[in-house]
């Protein structure tokens, strides 16, 4: 099946540093991926969807300036949690698609802000 | 997007079949039915969807009820991988987007 490369796998870093998660779609090209925060026992929450070549399309309540989505090519989406802190420790989860075709998911990126 | 209900958690025994009930009677003439699975510490996994008729494919089976409002999945024979989070999810026509809910919580016991 289709592979979603996730890097890193988990992170641990101050308050007030900023994050940068990387999403690759490993083979096929990806013209849509999402980003999704998950927190412990609960279930996912969609962040964002991004297409290649245009700005993120952001849900209501995720602010788009500390939640910075760059999409820059049909293999890559990268979201960066600028000025993190405790309250943003999270797992993080994209995932790609293209043309209808179902979601391939990334195995997360555990974010620990201390 | 549709409404779905599941149950929290269900339980089955090693090498049984598995049969995954999801309620969705609010769905549309154009919602797909989406499968999609979450091991610990993991990502989801897509598992299968279908829109009108019975799918199958290499992991499960999914059953659609003749008007549409609920769904089963069906695992063949259960294995201690199989143990997961199951999420049913409807999405509009066209749409990709995907809202997921609570999900079952799957547990397969030796």
């Amino acid at each position: 099946g289709a592979v979603v490369s996730q890097h890193p796998s988990w992170v641990i870093c101050k308050s007030g540093t900023s994050v940068k998660i990387e999403c690759r779609s490993l083979d096929f090209q990806a013209t849509t991926m999402f980003w999704y925060r998950q927190f412990p026992k609960q279930s996912l929450m969609l962040m964002a969807t991004s297409n290649e070549g245009s700005k993120a399309t952001y849900e209501q309540g995720v602010e788009k300036d500390k939640f910075l989505i760059n999409h820059a090519s049909l293999t890559l989406s990268t979201l960066t949690v600028t000025s993190a802190h405790p309250e943003d420790s999270s797992f993080y989860i994209c995932s790609a698609t293209r043309s209808n075709q179902p979601q391939h998911f990334g195995d997360g990126t555990r974010l620990s802000i201390l | 997007d549709a409404k779905t209900t599941q149950p929290n958690s269900m339980e089955s025994n090693e090498e049984e079949p598995v049969h995954l009930p999801c309620n969705h009677s609010t769905i549309s003439g154009t919602d797909y039915i989406h499968w999609y699975r979450q091991l610990p510490s993991q990502g989801p996994e897509y598992v299968i969807h279908g829109l009108t008729s019975n799918v199958n494919n290499r992991m499960a089976s999914l059953a659609i009820a003749e008007d549409r409002k609920s769904s089963t999945l069906i695992l063949h024979r259960a294995t201690l991988r199989d143990a997961a989070v199951y999420y049913c999810i409807c999405t509009q026509g066209g749409s990709e987007k995907l809202v997921f809910g609570k999900g079952t919580k799957l547990t397969v016991n030796p």
